[in-house]
């Protein structure tokens, strides 16, 4: 079975420093990839999503990841992290079986501080 | 364009009651699902939706029913509620593979 693996419950960054969240996923065959985030009390908002072609994918709010297949990751980055980036992110992969089916990883929750 | 409806926003049931989690989307989306939220545990499937009539498990189904009688809705029937279940519930669509789900608002269910 497809799943996905976020390294860090919790990320705290100063402002205006670089945000990295990792994310490393298990498959057999090429998948899908995406990022969520989740405001408090709110749904989940697509960040960007790696489905083919350029492995670098850029996303909202300056956010981008890079899909390396080599090492199965799909790391997000942020060059220089903002009050308002903070909030619970997901990482996704779409399962093997059906790629109408994601899943998600168990979150990192992303702090900035003053 | 509403996106996906979910109602009602918060529901405390007792244990033993039965429920439907109501799903709503207006963008013609032929793939649904349901997700529950808990703390640290992220978001697991617990029934997905290919089109209307068409149905399958995801990593948690047991307790729960779904049916998809047309492309718009998708309710999520428990069928004897127990405090286990105390979840917040998320549904979402998607046109098709690979372009990511829109989310629902979410359900925020307390079984006492």
């Amino acid at each position: 079975a497809q799943s996905v693996t976020q390294l860090g419950s919790h990320v705290s960054v100063s402002e205006g420093a670089l945000v990295l969240l990792r994310c490393n996923y298990s498959s057999s065959v090429p998948p899908y990839l995406f990022w969520y985030v989740q405001y408090p009390n709110q749904g989940l908002q697509l960040l960007l999503k790696y489905t083919t072609g350029a492995t670098l994918v850029k996303g909202i709010n300056g956010f981008e990841a890079e899909f390396k297949k080599s090492e199965t990751s799909f790391h997000l980055t942020k060059p220089s992290a903002h009050m308002s980036d903070a909030a619970e992110y997901f990482c996704a992969v779409t399962a093997y079986s059906s790629a109408s089916k994601i899943i998600f990883g168990s979150g990192t929750r992303l702090s900035i501080r003053p | 364009n509403a996106g996906v409806t979910q109602t009602p926003k918060f529901q405390v049931l007792k244990t033993g009651q039965s429920m439907t989690l109501q799903c709503a989307q207006d963008m013609n989306h032929e793939y649904m699902s349901w997700y529950r939220q808990d703390p640290g545990m992220g978001l697991r499937l617990i029934h997905y939706s290919v089109g209307a009539g068409i149905t399958d498990q995801g990593e948690v189904p047991n307790g729960y029913n779904v049916s998809r009688s047309t492309t718009e809705d998708f309710p999520l029937r428990l069928l004897s509620a127990a405090p286990s279940q105390t979840s917040v519930y998320f549904c979402a669509s998607s046109l098709k593979q690979g372009v990511g789900y829109t989310f629902g608002s979410g359900t925020r269910l307390t079984v006492v």
